[in-house]
């Protein structure tokens, strides 16, 4: 089963934030999080593993609650180059699913 | 880091004919590999996760006789369409693990034309 990720698409301007956020039905061992750039393969930001972590990369983060079964990746302060359609990966049971990604515009 | 080789790049064929498609590790083994589909602006939907050495296991819905999976060496996964038809057109892409890292490493993608 797919993960459910909201909002579906998102825009900001140069230095807002913003948050993304991702849920499953399933017990969860970890969930990732990539950056998708129109044409180009998805791109690794971040693994949270369970036992409810939170991590970070530069300005963006994300946070992992482990019972709720749920992610928050964290866009502080965007920048351009910022934008793409962001995807949640969660892994359980030894495979990979994504959710439908959020489209993220960042304008000047 | 980890490096995924994905070829081709991008690949027209005509309806009837079939393509394969290589998913490689260049600087990892790779017991498993990842096989996704993805429609324009859509997510990526897994097709199959190739295990070396033994049978992919294949999705729900995905036809195994179509999508032929080879994962013959710890470096190597191939993926073949078999008798392609124009609703087969995608973008295919694979992705792999380096036991003990972190996250998945993405092949750079096929995007596959079916006339």
């Amino acid at each position: 089963q797919q993960p459910v990720q909201s909002p579906q698409a998102v825009i900001l301007r140069e230095g807002e934030d913003a948050v993304i956020n991702c849920s499953s039905s399933k017990a969860l061992y970890s969930v990732h999080w990539y950056r998708q750039k129109h044409g180009e393969a998805p791109v690794f930001l971040m693994i949270l593993l369970k036992g409810g972590e939170q991590k970070g990369h530069e300005k963006i983060s994300a946070s992992f609650n482990e019972k709720k079964q749920q992610s928050s990746l964290y866009l502080t302060a965007s920048q351009l180059s910022y934008s793409g359609t962001y995807f949640c990966g969660t892994e359980s049971n030894n495979d990979m699913r994504f959710g439908a990604g959020t489209r993220l515009t960042v304008k000047p | 880091g980890a490096v995924v080789s994905q070829h081709p790049s991008r690949v027209i064929c005509k309806s009837g004919t079939s393509v394969k498609i290589e998913c490689r590790s260049l600087d990892f083994q790779a017991t498993t590999m990842f096989w996704y589909r993805q429609f324009p602006k859509q997510s990526l939907m897994l097709m199959a996760t190739s295990n070396e050495g033994s049978k992919a296991t294949y999705e729900q819905g995905v036809e195994k006789d179509k999508f032929l999976i080879n994962h013959a060496s710890l470096t190597l996964s191939t993926l073949t369409v078999t008798s392609a038809h124009p609703e087969d057109s995608s973008f295919y892409i694979c992705s792999a693990s380096q036991t003990g890292a972190k996250g998945y490493t993405f092949g750079s993608g096929t995007r596959l034309t079916v006339v």
